[in-house]
């Protein structure tokens, strides 16, 4: 299995609601992401975990919560979102950096989830 | 900090054509790089990548990128485009982050084929 499965592929969801993003990857990496792209602009990083740990979070709002219950799955939790939130999340994995001799190996993305918030 | 310019937001070719997608970095080791592709509404798809050794990288769907030192760059390109090449085209540059890689991508060049 070479694939990242994010689901559901497409939500929309009002502004008082409580939603989660799923991601799973069955490839043994060790490292997940969460990357949300606007239209017309590159993905840009929110939250990187390693390891089932969250090592990174580049100062996303508390209306986004990250979890990762094991080594395969990542969720994001949404809740009180804004129109300005709508956007593609993306899931992403990778093998560890450093334990394959300090090389970058890339991601493999999942095809994203198309969440409006209306 | 690292980061990476694609001097061109669009380009658009012939069908058949050759084609060179444009990627400039800054990164102050050796840098890891990479060219993704982005179909609407989809994720990326990774075509290839340089971490060392020929500097000139082969990869899927017959692109290959070369990597110049001494301009900063990592070029794309394909010899002959087909229009189910049109797509968006991000270059991003890694480096690793404890256990996990921190990519910075590009701003892309968005690609469109004429018939």
């Amino acid at each position: 299995d070479t694939e990242v499965t994010q689901t559901p592929k497409h939500l929309v969801m009002g502004m008082t609601n409580k939603k989660s993003l799923k991601c799973e990857q069955h490839m043994g990496h060790r490292a997940m992401y969460w990357y949300k792209q606007k239209a017309k602009k590159p993905p840009e990083l929110m939250f990187v975990y390693s390891y089932e740990k969250l090592s990174i979070n580049e100062s996303v709002p508390s209306r986004f919560s990250p979890e990762c219950p094991n080594s395969s799955l990542l969720n994001l939790h949404l809740h009180a979102l804004q129109p300005e939130d709508s956007a593609l999340y993306l899931c992403a994995s990778s093998q560890e950096g450093i334990l394959r001799g300090g090389r970058v190996s890339g991601y493999t993305f999942g095809s994203g989830t198309r969440l409006t918030v209306v | 900090a690292q980061s990476v310019t694609q001097p061109d937001i669009h380009i658009t070719v012939s069908e058949g054509a050759s084609l060179e997608l444009r990627c400039n970095y800054s990164y102050g080791a050796t840098p890891y790089l990479f060219w993704y592709v982005q179909s609407p509404g989809q994720g990326l798809q990774l075509l290839l990548k340089y971490f060392s050794g020929d500097t000139l990288v082969q990869g899927i769907k017959g692109f290959e990128a070369e990597f110049k030192r001494s301009q900063s760059s990592f070029n794309l390109r394909k010899p002959s485009v087909h229009w189910s090449d049109a797509a968006e085209y991000f270059c991003a540059v890694g480096s690793t982050l404890g256990g996990a890689q921190k990519l910075v991508f590009g701003q892309g060049t968005r690609l469109t084929i004429n018939p």
